[in-house]
């Protein structure tokens, strides 16, 4: 398996537009996190999913984020409209059981610019 | 003040020396995870601890529950080991559940 595979590596957006997140979890892993890295506030949770459910929202710092989970292969996270403190890698991580169990593999993270 | 407190926050170590890098957290928590974030910004899960002692190769977590604390040790540092570590503290209270962060400790192991 290739591992956790996020998309776009880098994105640069103007404040105001939207900006859609992209995750391909590990096959048959049946949870999937997204987290956000920044240099004031280091790693937080954002969301977490099981079996493609929500679970956990509380991280999410706002109504302007969304994340979806259409199917087992496959997560969005998407800010809308995006503002200059949205500005963080982004990170998606799979595991097969959850933050209690087991541990967690991350992708690449994705760099997000708005200016 | 954070609920997740590492330390040192920066670690300058020499090849071969024995490094301790120290996670106490003021939460009662379900597990503890340590991670290591690369220079180039990947972030690797080394271990998921909820009691005991853990090794995989030359690294050993160590957590003692009553004293809400962990260790991570490196034995035998090397260059290759230069990187942030990272704990997080998971919890669980009824169906809600928090994963907090420490700020990390940056190592450095030189030459």
């Amino acid at each position: 398996d290739a591992g956790v595979i996020q998309s776009p590596r880098h994105e640069v957006t103007e404040m105001g537009q939207e900006v859609t997140l992209r995750c391909k979890p590990i096959s048959g892993h049946d949870y999937l996190f997204w987290y956000r890295q920044t240099m004031m506030r280091g790693l937080e949770l954002l969301i977490y999913f099981n079996n493609n459910v929500p679970i956990d929202d509380s991280g999410m710092p706002e109504d302007r984020f969304s994340a979806k989970m259409p199917n087992a292969s496959f997560s969005t996270l998407k800010i809308q409209p995006s503002e200059p403190r949205d500005s963080a890698v982004y990170f998606c991580a799979s595991s097969l059981r959850g933050l209690w169990a087991g541990e967690a593999f991350f992708g690449q993270g994705t760099r997000l610019t708005v200016v | 003040k954070n609920e997740v407190e590492q330390s040192p926050q920066n670690l300058t170590a020499q090849e071969g020396e024995f490094i301790t890098i120290n996670c106490s957290y003021s939460v009662g928590i379900s597990a503890l995870h340590w991670l290591q974030q690369h220079p180039g910004g990947g972030i690797v899960s080394l271990f998921m601890l909820s009691s005991g002692k853990k090794k995989h190769g030359r690294l050993i977590a160590t957590i003692n529950i009553q004293e809400k604390h962990s260790s991570l040790h490196i034995t035998a540092s090397h260059p290759r080991d230069s990187a942030v570590y990272i704990c997080a503290a998971f919890g669980r209270a009824g169906t809600a559940s928090k994963l907090t962060f420490g700020t990390g400790t940056r190592l450095q192991v030189t030459l």
